[in-house]
């Protein structure tokens, strides 16, 4: 059974960097075909990508907040970390973490089949 | 970025009648494998998402049989055959053929 949890701040300062913590069971981030990824939504909005980890450490993030984005893996604590610098009000958002799987060989695209709860981050001051 | 358009946003529904909700999007989404990366969520109200069909067509794991997808290309259509109470939430469509993921804007589905 797969499962996904995030933990991390509820609240950040303007300017501040967010850490959300992604820590699952139920599966191995080192098995060929893995990935998870980070998904958020802004309170009633639609949902956003963000960043995405493979089993082999390859690592995509959203064009538009590559630069303020960096998403790392700790296989032994199975734990993927997200780290967003200065944060800012817009930022405010659920956050999810998610299982991502492919349903061919190497060059087939992967999608998301396993979602976490969410953590609700609130920016402000 | 391949941009994914839903209609209608909202939707009311009678218990036991079908419903039907389309997405399109600016991009082919068939891959040179030959599958096509459109892919259905429900997000239940409190609830994060859950996928209800891959692949335009294929139903998840416990998925009931009422969901469908159909498509191809750029159009798309999730059907719910009887709709249940169970039902209501916001539904998404995402494409993952391409980086960026990106989803559609959500319809809201609420029993009359």
């Amino acid at each position: 059974q797969i499962t996904l949890k995030e933990s991390g701040p509820t609240l950040v300062r303007p300017t501040q960097t967010l850490t959300l913590t992604c820590t699952f069971s139920g599966f191995s981030l080192s098995t060929n075909g893995v990935a998870v990824g980070w998904i958020r939504q802004p309170p009633g909005k639609a949902l956003e990508w963000l960043a995405l980890i493979y089993w082999d450490d390859d690592k995509r993030y959203s064009p538009s907040l590559k630069s303020r984005l960096t998403i790392t893996e700790d296989t032994s604590k199975n734990q993927v970390v997200l780290t967003m610098t200065n944060m800012d009000p817009v930022d405010t958002a659920t956050y999810y973490c998610a299982h991502s799987s492919r349903s061919g060989g190497y060059n087939t695209p992967y999608y998301v089949d396993y979602w976490g709860q969410g953590t609700l981050v609130t920016v402000s001051s | 970025d391949i941009v994914m358009t839903q209609t209608p946003l909202s939707l009311s529904v009678t218990p036991g009648q079908p419903a039907s909700i389309s997405c399109k999007s600016s991009q082919s989404l068939l891959h040179t494998d030959g599958k096509t990366f459109l892919y259905w969520y429900l997000q239940k109200p409190g609830q994060p998402p859950q996928l209800l069909i891959y692949e335009v067509s294929n139903r998840f794991s416990g998925v009931p049989d009422r969901f469908s997808g159909s498509g191809s290309g750029t159009y798309f259509t999730l059907k719910i055959s009887r709709v249940e109470a169970e039902d209501v939430g916001v539904y998404y469509c995402m494409q993952s053929i391409q980086l960026p993921w990106t989803f559609g804007q959500g319809t809201k589905v609420e029993i009359k």
